[in-house]
């Protein structure tokens, strides 16, 4: 069974500052892996993925994460964080051909003046 | 524009009573899916249809149904609500061959007094 870990169910960043969320991942062979971000009182939207290829991956918003197999990560960077990333952002893994998203806990982001 | 839409975005309804909630999407999607969100553990699929008529449980499908007589249209039913049913629930729906690339709705927000 797949399993995703947020380390974090909080975290608080200063505009401009570096946001670094972490996830980590359990799983039997090597899966596909997202990131989703949810604003306040909106659905999840995608943010990025990795399915293969190149490890390190930008999606939206200036957002970026790196796939590392022997860590068995997929943390999600930013390198100066804007009031509008004040969100909840979730990883998720899936089995390359599974029909199935497991998501981890969410982290939810508090972007301070 | 994609488009996910739930039929309310709160809800408030009595213990022991029958709950209807509706999604529909306008991208002629095969899958859909419904999930429950609660603070901590993230989204947890309750079930979901990769085509009209059918469905597949997911991790938490105990006190819940779904319906699916139409491709747009993913209905889910508490046939008889309590109150550990209160929380966010989620609609989303994906491509048959994407399903990690899911588009959500806004949710709905149950509350069972």
């Amino acid at each position: 069974a797949q399993s995703v870990t947020q380390l974090g169910s909080h975290v608080s960043v200063s505009e401009g500052a570096l946001v670094l969320l972490r996830c980590n991942y359990s799983s039997s062979v090597p899966p596909y892996l997202f990131w989703y971000v949810q604003y306040p009182n909106q659905g999840l939207q995608l943010l990025l993925k990795y399915t293969t290829g190149a490890t390190l991956v930008k999606g939206i918003n200036g957002f970026e994460a790196e796939f590392k197999k022997s860590e068995t990560s997929f943390h999600l960077t930013k390198p100066s964080a804007h009031m509008s990333d004040a969100a909840e952002y979730f990883c998720a893994v899936i089995k390359a051909a599974g029909n199935k998203l497991t998501f981890g806990g969410g982290t939810r982001v508090l972007v301070k003046p | 524009d994609v488009k996910v839409t739930q039929s309310s975005r709160y809800l408030v309804k009595r213990t022991g009573e029958k709950v209807f909630l509706e999604c529909v999407q306008d991208m002629d999607h095969e899958n859909m899916f419904w999930y429950r969100q609660d603070p901590g553990l993230g989204l947890r699929l309750i079930y979901f249809s990769y085509d009209v008529k059918m469905k597949e449980k997911g991790d938490i499908p105990e006190g819940y149904s779904v319906s699916r007589e139409k491709k747009e249209r993913f209905s889910l039913i508490l046939e008889s609500a309590s109150t550990n049913q209160t929380s966010m629930y989620l609609c989303a729906s994906s491509l048959v061959n994407k399903p990690y690339e899911q588009y959500f709705g806004p949710g709905t927000r149950l509350t069972v007094t």
